[in-house]
């Protein structure tokens, strides 16, 4: 089955660019969407199709995907994008929904 | 205002059933898939089962195949997850799911609060 890997934690301090990646084998072929998941409420969807921001999503939030790594990149971080962040990718092998083990950004 | 609310959750001992619902408003509900995806608690997410717009087209994940049912009933906009033959491990947060397009294979672009179900 197709894995994603996520590192498990992205530490910034406020104003600068988060970079959180997404690994998965030649995942540059397939469409990447990222999720946000604040603690005790429920995933917002902030990326789909790699770099498309559904209304409401801050321009900050920006999303590429290139050979084995799909990346979120969150620019002027601010403390409000304290969050667990997940990506997700459709598998039409086993046309099974695959998503990362999730990664905790920390706003220092 | 796109809305979707669960019911059902609940503590179940192993080997039991639960029947799980997500009544939908503010949007057509035949139009779209709809998904279920879980949290168990202090994890990440999982996800369980997905439902085209029309019903016809299914798919599940494999530790669920078999003990979980999808459903949904357009008349009214209503989606369900029969689950049986539970086991701790599915003890978790269920969020539904509203799928972008009609389609499965498009993305989750919004979820309800989830229920939570504890097998104990």
């Amino acid at each position: 089955s197709y894995v994603l890997t996520q590192p498990p934690s992205v530490s910034v301090a406020p104003g600068k660019t988060a970079r959180i990646t997404c690994g998965g084998n030649n995942i540059g072929s397939k469409s990447v969407h990222w999720y946000q998941q604040r603690p005790g409420q429920a995933p917002v969807l902030v990326i789909y199709y790699e770099t498309d921001r559904p209304s409401g999503i801050p321009e900050r939030l920006s999303g590429s995907n290139s050979d084995n790594t799909a990346t979120l990149t969150i620019r002027r971080v601010e403390a409000g994008d304290e969050a667990d962040y997940y990506c997700q990718v459709w598998d039409s092998t086993t046309n099974h929904w695959v998503f990362g083990g999730g990664t905790k950004l920390t706003v220092l | 205002e796109v809305q979707l609310l669960e019911s059902g959750g609940g503590l179940v001992q192993p080997g039991g059933s639960l029947r799980l619902s997500c009544a939908a408003s503010g949007f057509t509900f035949s139009s779209f898939a709809m998904s279920w995806v879980r949290q168990a608690p202090g994890k990440g997410l999982e996800w369980v089962s997905v439902i085209s717009g029309s019903g016809e087209t299914i798919y599940y994940a494999n530790s669920v195949k078999g003990r979980l049912t999808i459903s949904r009933d357009n008349s009214k906009d209503t989606l369900s997850l029969q689950m049986s033959s539970l086991r701790v491990e599915d003890t978790a947060i269920y969020y539904c799911a509203k799928n972008f397009q009609r389609s499965p294979t498009t993305p989750t672009d919004f979820w309800g609060q989830g229920t939570l179900v504890t097998v104990s």
